[in-house]
């Protein structure tokens, strides 16, 4: 069954600090790799998108890293600030198409000044 | 922000009970979704629209029904609430101007539903 796991669950980081948060998955062949960003009570909205063949792609003080032979990806913030503080969602689309998006259940992001 | 706008934003029902939400978008976009977010779970596809009268179930469609009979409106009806329905609904569109297999979604502000 096609998954995506993301870690850690949730995590705390003081304002200015950097970190990075992990998605593993299985689906495979994927169209194109996207991780969203949920604040409170709002809806996702999309930070960056990258196909299979690519390894970096940069949304301002968001990096999301690719690595196709491991099956893994990241998402590195940098300078944190305190409206970084959301929920961070891995998103797989297969090539089967759209309709089969596979969304991971989300890293919980608390900035703390 | 993309014109998606979800209503009710709240509501809370008895068991039973009939309930329809209601998903309006302004961007003209082919493809409309209903999704269920609940803790500890990825958001999960209830069913799925690629035009007017076209529509298809997705991962967790028993228990729903959906309908759109304009671009612009998708409905998600619940025919007979259960506890098992309390969560939160995302309605999301995509498809204009983008391939559907690389599109991406843009979601509305979600409904919060608690059916007692």
């Amino acid at each position: 069954k096609n998954q995506v796991e993301q870690s850690p669950q949730s995590l705390i980081i003081l304002e200015g600090k950097n970190c990075t948060l992990q998605c593993n998955y299985t689906v495979s062949p994927f169209s194109n790799l996207r991780w969203y960003k949920q604040d409170t009570g709002r809806g996702p909205v999309s930070l960056t998108i990258m196909t299979f063949s690519e390894n970096t792609k940069s949304n301002g003080r968001y990096t999301a890293t690719l690595d196709a032979d491991t099956k893994q990806s990241s998402l590195h913030i940098t300078a944190s600030q305190l409206s970084d503080s959301a929920s961070y969602i891995c998103v797989v689309i297969p090539e089967t198409g759209g309709f089969k998006t596979i969304f991971g259940a989300g890293t919980r992001l608390f900035v703390k000044a | 922000d993309a014109g998606i706008t979800q209503s009710p934003r709240h509501k809370v029902t008895e068991t039973g009970t009939p309930v329809t939400l209601r998903c309006h978008q302004t961007e003209n976009h082919r493809y409309m979704y209903w999704y269920r977010q609940d803790p500890g779970h990825g958001l999960r596809l209830i069913h799925y629209s690629y035009g007017v009268k076209d529509t298809d179930k997705g991962e967790v469609s028993d228990g729903y029904s959906v309908s759109r009979s304009k671009t612009e409106d998708f409905l998600l009806t619940l025919e007979s609430a259960t506890s098992s329905q309390t969560s939160v609904y995302f309605c999301a569109i995509s498809g204009k101007g983008q391939g559907w297999t690389t599109g991406e979604l843009f979601f509305g502000e979600g409904s919060r539903l608690t059916v007692l």
